[in-house]
């Protein structure tokens, strides 16, 4: 079966860091770019970052730059996001998503910070 | 930055009904405009891609279309399992940007 499967979420405190992974089975990463796209509680999708498939190429949105880091291992088949400098409104549900198409998501990792 | 802006935030509709969601495009986006459909607690799953291309195993009853700056998703004959909420997404520019969402209710 293909999915993604995100974990690494947690309660931390503000100013705190957290580092998600992703983990794809029956397909392989390498053939694809990935994403990462949030969801505050109750709204709706945000976009965060993206990488190409040899980890060349990377872009992330104006709110998270300097303090996420999107990075792959394609040998684990696996999709990280590394973010420091946590705030308030970076609380959300992160959702790690397949391709420039994003056209197969994960269910999702928590990510609360709150002091 | 691409603003996305869908028609309504909520829409209350009727089983079998014909339901189009519109979403407009801050400036021209030619086709790269796609759909999906998350389920309360569920991940959003792709509908249509390139603005009416059907992404596979997606019902027939969806269908979208347009191009430039406006677009269109239509439900035909409506089922209860459609009640979910739906949201564009451009993949022109960066940074990648979704609509606000449109939250269908199934009378």
């Amino acid at each position: 079966e293909v999915q993604l499967e995100e974990s690494g979420g947690g309660l931390v405190q503000p100013g705190g860091s957290l580092r998600l992974s992703c983990v794809a089975s029956g397909f392989t990463i390498s053939n694809y770019w990935m994403n990462w796209v949030r969801q505050a509680p109750g709204k709706g999708l945000v976009w965060v970052s993206r990488i190409d498939n040899d980890g060349k190429s990377i872009s992330y949105a104006d709110y998270v730059e300097g303090r996420f880091t999107i990075s792959r291992d394609n040998a684990k088949n696996t999709l990280f996001l590394q973010m420091n400098g946590l705030r308030a409104d970076d609380t959300a549900l992160y959702f790690c998503a397949k391709g420039d198409l994003v056209d197969l998501w994960g269910r999702g990792t928590l990510v609360t910070v709150s002091s | 930055e691409i603003v996305l802006t869908q028609s309504a935030d909520f829409q209350s509709v009727t089983p079998k009904e014909k339901v189009t969601i519109t979403c407009r495009a801050s400036q021209s986006i030619g086709s790269s405009l796609h759909w999906y459909q998350q389920k309360p607690d569920q991940s959003p799953k792709l509908l249509i891609k390139f603005a009416s291309q059907s992404f596979s195993g997606v019902p027939s009853r969806f269908n979208g279309s347009g191009s430039g700056t406006d677009f269109t998703l239509t439900i035909n004959s409506l089922e209860a399992e459609d009640a979910a909420t739906y949201y564009c997404h451009q993949t022109s520019r960066l940074p990648l940007t979704f609509g606000q969402g449109t939250r269908l209710e199934i009378k």
